[in-house]
């Protein structure tokens, strides 16, 4: 049963440009929604995160938007450069499971120079 | 500090073969999971630890054993491999126990089993 979507699998971004990574989640219970930055032969590393109180947070170049009633939460990287090249997980969790984290599947970003 | 350390980085078993991944973390955290990670599937929780002495299991924890007898290591045993548990394996750790706190990751296992 996969409750967080991400989409798309993959995306080729050119220098500069607006990367953007969706995720959408089916339990409503979930309170706690992080992204996950993953380079080659490392371990996820967390980017940036946000609660449903709040519908946007912005961390340097790195904004996540939140849309509690459609259930769906994005990342936004602006003036992508190569070094953002990356996979990059959403997840959600929630408090009574210890906020174990529920990931998407990843999303392969790719900058051109 | 190291952070969360993982050995080995690769490892090659033959089906039915034994082995135990090791993780450390020297951070004082409470919580402490295993996860294997698959192409297109995202990262699965195996076991979790919210302290010395409790382990539950997660989302695939078949085939696995975990046991935290100190607050800084918490091994992951593969009783007898099959090659369906060919993957990479990540140890994490975060502070606050059930706390929705940021998860510090490992650099991975590389697992492969003929």
């Amino acid at each position: 049963q996969q409750q967080v979507k991400q989409s798309p699998q993959s995306l080729i971004v050119q220098k500069g440009g607006i990367s953007i990574i969706n995720c959408a989640y089916e339990n409503t219970a979930f309170d706690y929604f992080p992204w996950y930055q993953q380079f080659p032969g490392k371990g996820p590393a967390l980017l940036i995160a946000i609660r449903p109180d709040v519908s946007e947070k912005k961390e340097g170049r790195f904004t996540i938007s939140f849309n509690k009633s459609a259930k769906q939460f994005s990342l936004h990287i602006m003036d992508s450069q190569p070094g953002d090249s990356a996979t990059y997980f959403c997840a959600a969790s929630k408090r009574d499971s210890n906020y174990q984290l529920i990931w998407g599947a990843g999303t392969k970003l790719i900058i051109k120079p | 500090n190291a952070g969360v350390t993982q050995t080995p980085k690769f490892q090659v078993l033959k089906t039915g073969q034994s082995m135990t991944l090791q993780c450390a973390q020297d951070m004082n955290h409470e919580y402490m999971s295993w996860y294997r990670q698959d192409p297109g599937m995202g990262l699965r929780l195996i076991h979790y630890s919210v302290g010395a002495g409790i382990t539950d299991q997660g989302e695939v924890p078949n085939g696995y054993n975990v046991s935290r007898s100190t607050t800084e290591d918490f091994p992951l045993r593969l009783l007898s491999a099959a090659p369906s548990q060919t993957s990479v394996y990540f140890c994490a750790s975060k502070n606050g126990g059930a706390a929705a706190n940021e998860q510090f990751f490992g650099p991975g296992t590389r697992l492969t089993v003929l």
